[in-house]
């Protein structure tokens, strides 16, 4: 059984569409994140959501909606794709908030706009 | 604010041992992890460092200095499968690690 499973792995749409990512763990874990992996290999964190309520947004732009249902997913839907956001998205989940616990990551969605 | 530094590239021979060093500076700082990331994959857990020293754990091992804001990660006995990206994140106030852009170590024969 896979522990943090992503769909789709890969994503190739045309620019102005609208996109969803879903995001499942099986681990029983309370805290799950969205990262953003762009082509210089940066990880940013993008959201944070402990027991299906937010608790970290960063710096994100307002067409990226998180949804997290039950504690065990946590979805991304992107509105008005554009060519910027090209990039490798990976959820996590962690017991804790973060602070030594570590990340299990999914393998991540591949997102191509074009 | 974060800052993490690391180098862009390394390569090592198969059977020797390599050292990846990692500067940070977080505020309100926490503990430092390591994550190894193969090409196209998911990073993986390899560390969380809190204290000063080192932290051995098989083939990998992972030191800290606070009072520096420096860190290392030392791989022996390397293989093959060990080319990889290694991503260095330091935890700040927040709690949420702030990862640098990793370094990529190619292992030859």
């Amino acid at each position: 059984d896979t522990a943090v499973s992503q769909t789709p792995k890969y994503l190739v749409t045309q620019m102005g569409n609208d996109k969803s990512i879903k995001c499942e763990q099986n681990l029983g874990h309370d805290t799950m994140y969205w990262y953003k992996q762009d082509s210089k290999k940066f990880l940013k964190i993008m959201f944070s959501y402990n027991n299906k309520e937010l608790i970290i947004n960063e710096t994100v732009p307002n067409r990226f909606s998180p949804k997290s249902p039950d504690k065990a997913h946590l979805n991304l839907h992107i509105n008005s794709l554009e060519l910027g956001d090209s990039a490798v998205y990976f959820c996590a989940s962690s017991q804790g908030e973060g602070d030594g616990y570590g990340y299990t990551f999914g393998s991540g969605t591949r997102l191509t706009v074009v | 604010g974060q800052n993490i530094d690391q180098p862009t590239e390394m390569t090592a021979t198969e059977g020797a041992i390599v050292q990846i060093n990692c500067t940070y500076q977080t505020s309100g700082f926490n503990g430092l992890f390591w994550y190894q990331q193969h090409a196209g994959e998911a990073p993986t857990f390899l560390s969380y460092n809190v204290l000063d020293g080192l932290e051995e754990k098989g083939r990998f091992s992972s030191f800290l200095s606070r009072s520096k804001g420096y860190s290392y990660l030392l791989l022996k006995e390397l293989q093959m499968k060990d080319s990889a990206s290694y991503l260095c994140a330091g935890s700040g106030g927040s709690y949420i690690p702030t990862f640098g852009r990793g370094t990529s170590l190619i292992v030859h024969p």
